[in-house]
């Protein structure tokens, strides 16, 4: 079976550019959860969702991070304008449903790079 | 709110000597705590969990933690590290029955393996 997917694996754009990052995951979960990691900040919660509607959004940093889930198949995450400071790994993960029992699946992660 | 706290950001042993890695929590419920590891340029991956029933947890590669109510504690160990065990792990937690699996995560600990 197929784990978490992201892409791209890698980003580089300069500042200002929308930035578009892409998950899908594992068949059949009901929840996704968005993380950004960083030397500085470790790993942060952004977002997460379940049955595709949006739960917790308070680690968003700002109103430029927006996030969306249009089917239990593919969520996006988008940087509008993109700032230096947004620069880390960001990560996808799924689980089966939100018991606190359920495993998070993580994927690969999209490393962006803002210049 | 629930925190975890991993004590030593770096830790370092030589092969065939035991790994301890430590975690502490702090929970206002029951917690469910969970090792993962994620190895260079890649996402997390889970090592194991506890969520109730046997304290003593045995998860992959050879690595085990004991939940200790009395001391808040999660340790992670290995009785004789190996080279491919070289990488960074993370303590986590969610709150327990009806609380979800939104994960706390630990600032981490980077294991380093040494001949």
């Amino acid at each position: 079976d197929a784990g978490v997917i992201q892409s791209p694996r890698h980003e580089v754009t300069e500042m200002g550019q929308e930035v578009t990052l892409r998950c899908k995951p594992i068949s059949g979960h009901n929840s996704l959860f968005w993380y950004r990691q960083t030397m500085m900040r470790g790993l942060e919660l952004l977002i997460y969702f379940n049955n595709n509607v949006p739960i917790d959004d308070s680690g968003m940093p700002e109103d430029r991070f927006s996030a969306k889930m249009p089917n239990a198949s593919f969520s996006t995450l988008k940087i509008q304008p993109s700032e230096p400071r947004d620069s880390a790994v960001y990560f996808c993960a799924s689980s089966l449903a939100s018991r606190g029992t359920d495993t998070q699946y993580f994927g690969p992660g999209t490393r962006l790079t803002v210049l | 709110a629930q925190s975890v706290t991993q004590l030593g950001s770096h830790v370092s042993v030589s092969e065939g000597a035991l790994v301890l890695l430590r975690c502490n929590y702090s929970s206002s419920v029951p917690p469910y705590l969970f090792w993962y590891v994620q190895y260079p340029n890649q996402g997390l991956q889970l090592l194991l969990k506890y969520t109730t029933g046997a304290t003593l947890v045995k998860g992959i590669n050879g690595f085990e933690a004991e939940f200790k109510k009395s001391e808040t504690s999660f340790h992670l160990t290995k009785p004789s590290a190996h080279m491919s065990d070289a990488a960074e792990y993370f303590c986590a937690v969610t709150l327990g029955t009806g609380g979800g699996n939104k994960l706390t995560f630990g600032t981490g600990t980077q294991l380093k393996v040494e001949l």
